[in-house]
């Protein structure tokens, strides 16, 4: 079957410390994976995605995500925290060529920052 | 333009009203999809529109009525709702030429169904 899974529904840091957002994944297929944030009432953006290539992929926001097939994670990663951070992640995977790119989404996880 | 739009942003309707959302995107994408999201969980995928054809329907009652008049509109229309429907109503799309992609998602419509 299908599934992303996020251990950690709530996850609380103090602000410059450093974060990791756990993401595990169940895909028949060459997993298409994302990281989508988003900030309360607000729709989704993406921070970053993985495609191919290289494993360790940048995005926006000084994120940074690492795919890891052997341990089918794609771990989400940001060395340090600004209380601006703090908001609803979700991991997501699918999306691959041809006309529908469905996805698959973790629970999410809530990131709180201390100050 | 990287956008999508969606209006309106708040709704409040009553159980025999009839309204419509309204998702829009200027990016020459040819697949758009909704969404329906409650409070703390992740998205719910209701519909796919591929070049302006219905794709996928994910079991949606039919008291929701998606539809497509264009490459860069997608309605959906409401009609006798219930109020377990209050949600975030999000559009996404994507473009579908060559290989894999991201969705691109607007900022919702929060409705609420009084």
């Amino acid at each position: 079957a299908q599934s992303v899974t996020q251990p950690d529904i709530h996850i609380t840091v103090s602000e410059g410390a450093s974060l990791e957002l756990r993401c595990n994944y169940s895909y028949g297929a060459t997993p298409y994976l994302f990281w989508y944030v988003q900030s309360p009432g607000q729709g989704l953006q993406l921070l970053l995605k993985y495609f191919s290539g290289d494993t360790l992929v940048q995005g926006i926001k000084g994120f940074e995500a690492e795919f890891k097939r052997s341990q089918s994670s794609f771990n989400l990663r940001k060395p340090s925290v600004h209380w601006s951070d703090a908001a609803e992640y979700f991991c997501a995977v699918g999306g691959g060529s041809g006309n529908t790119g469905k996805l698959i989404f973790g629970q999410g996880t809530t990131l709180q920052v201390k100050p | 333009d990287t956008e999508v739009t969606q209006t309106p942003k708040h709704l409040v309707m009553g159980m025999t009203n009839k309204k419509s959302l309204k998702c829009e995107q200027h990016m020459g994408h040819r697949a758009m999809y909704w969404y329906k999201q409650k409070a703390k969980k992740p998205p719910e995928l209701m519909f796919v529109y591929s070049y302006e054809k219905l794709s996928i329907n994910e079991s949606v009652p039919s008291r929701f009525s998606p539809e497509c008049p264009n490459s860069s509109l997608l309605n959906l229309h409401l009609h006798a709702l219930q109020p377990e429907d209050s949600a975030l109503y999000l559009c996404a799309s994507r473009p579908t030429s060559g290989g894999p992609s991201e969705q691109y998602f607007g900022p919702g419509t929060r409705l609420t169904v009084t």
